[in-house]
């Protein structure tokens, strides 16, 4: 059983449309996260939610909106994607808000800009 | 504000060798330390943490960790390296009242036959 799924696992699309990634946990956690890994690895946090409830929110464009319909899920959506966009997004789960506990991480989404 | 600092980008080692990564932190009460370790093309994965009590933490496959307070250190070990042990390593510190996990740059790990 996958704690954290992501979907899609490889997204190719072209600049300017918009597109959604899907995270969903079944570990009963109530703190999710997005974070971006560029291509030198380094991992950015930009949003968490606490019982759907926005707690960070990085300094993100605001074409990247997140949506937690219920504590299980926390999508990504996208919008007038630029090829700066192009990294690896990772979904992540914990026990807690604050990081004391450890975060559960998805396999990540693949996202390519042409 | 908390921060990491993984010194080495890139350490190369043979199978059998012992490998150590370097991690150090920046943090103002006492951390709360994590080792993950992200294979090509997956997700990060936990490989030991670090909250109170024995300095010296086990973790999954046969890695360990040394937290050194006087020296703002979380070293991880291991003894015998597996090829499958190539992998991208990141310290992290949690805990703070910003309430985000600060990861290192990270550190990859080559095995040579």
């Amino acid at each position: 059983d996958t704690a954290v799924s992501q979907t899609p696992k490889y997204l190719v699309t072209q600049m300017g449309n918009d597109k959604s990634i899907k995270c969903e946990q079944n570990l009963g956690h109530d703190t999710m996260y997005w974070y971006k890994q560029d291509s030198k690895k380094f991992l950015k946090i930009m949003f968490s939610y606490n019982n759907k409830e926005l707690i960070i929110n990085e300094t993100v464009p605001n074409r990247f909106s997140p949506k937690s319909p219920d504590k299980a899920h926390l999508n990504l959506h996208i919008n007038s994607l630029e090829l700066g966009d192009s990294a690896v997004y990772f979904c992540a789960s914990s026990q807690d808000l604050r990081g004391v506990q450890p975060q559960h991480f998805g396999d990540g989404t693949r996202l390519s800009i042409l | 504000a908390q921060s990491v600092t993984q010194p080495d980008i890139h350490i190369t080692v043979s199978e059998g060798a012992s490998l150590e990564l370097r991690c150090n932190y920046s943090y103002g009460a006492t951390p709360y330390l994590f080792w993950y370790v992200q294979s090509p093309g997956q997700g990060l994965q936990l490989l030991l943490k670090y909250f109170s009590g024995d300095t010296l933490v086990q973790g999954i496959k046969g890695f360990e960790a040394e937290f050194k307070r006087s020296q703002s250190s979380f070293n991880l070990r291991k003894p015998s390296v597996h090829w499958s042990d190539a992998a991208e390593y990141f310290c992290a510190v949690g805990g703070s009242n910003d309430y985000k996990l600060s990861f290192g740059a990270g550190t990859t790990v080559t095995v040579r036959a």
